[in-house]
């Protein structure tokens, strides 16, 4: 089985819509994390989450709000999304979130706000 | 300021060639980690590899090796006799600790195209 999963795959929504995307890691890691990656953009960490718990928020704006029930789900709810939120999310999950340990990538989600 | 720079957007070479992937990055901890990362085309990133900001030991595994240079700041990648499955954007990563935690801080990447 994949070690992390993302669902859905792709979603479109508009500004006023809200909606979830969801990442499962069966590796059991104690680490999440939500990355943006636009194009011809470096990834930019959003949240991580250690031992469900977040540690680091890196001045994402509240219209993405994560939500970590166990360590082997994440969550991201967004709300009135703006189009420049369009993007790959991608998931990713390690044994820490010590700065020497790999992380372990989902497919992503491919979000397009219209 | 932590930053990752990988000059090169793309790169397309013909099967069997050789081809460096550059990586430079800039710390100011004396503790760090480099990585690289593949993204092929389904999407998931793919780790590769991880050096610590101690061990500049050059690494080979298979077609692949990377080069640690801490006086150029550098750490690029080369791939031997390439192969069209080695498409893919290659990512540049460096992590530490800064004064609110751990950091990850990814390159832009740098798509390489295999042409048969």
């Amino acid at each position: 089985e994949t070690g992390v999963t993302q669902t859905p795959r792709h979603l479109v929504m508009g500004m006023t819509n809200k909606k979830s995307l969801k990442c499962e890691q069966h590796l059991g890691h104690n680490a999440m994390y939500w990355y943006k990656q636009s194009a011809k953009k470096p990834l930019e960490l959003m949240f991580v989450y250690s031992l469900e718990e977040r540690v680091e928020n890196n001045s994402v704006p509240s219209r993405f709000s994560p939500e970590c029930p166990n360590s082997s789900h994440l969550f991201l709810h967004l709300h009135t999304l703006q189009p420049e939120d369009s993007a790959l999310y991608l998931c990713a999950s390690s044994l820490d979130s010590s700065s020497y340990n790999e992380q372990f990538f989902g497919p992503g989600t491919r979000l397009t706000v219209l | 300021a932590q930053k990752v720079t990988q000059a090169q957007t793309e790169i397309s070479v013909v099967e069997k060639e050789d081809v460096t992937l550059d990586c430079v990055y800039e710390t100011r901890d004396t503790t760090y980690y480099l990585f690289w990362y593949k993204q092929p085309p389904s999407g998931e990133l793919v780790f590769l590899i991880r050096r610590n900001s101690f061990d500049e030991q050059n690494e080979i595994s298979g077609r692949y090796s990377w080069n640690f240079q801490k006086s150029t700041s550098s750490f690029n990648f080369t791939i031997t006799a390439s192969q069209v499955v080695d498409s893919a954007v290659y990512f540049c990563a460096l992590s530490g600790v800064t004064n609110t935690g751990n950091q990850f801080y990814f390159g832009t990447g740098t798509s390489l195209t295999v042409i048969p």
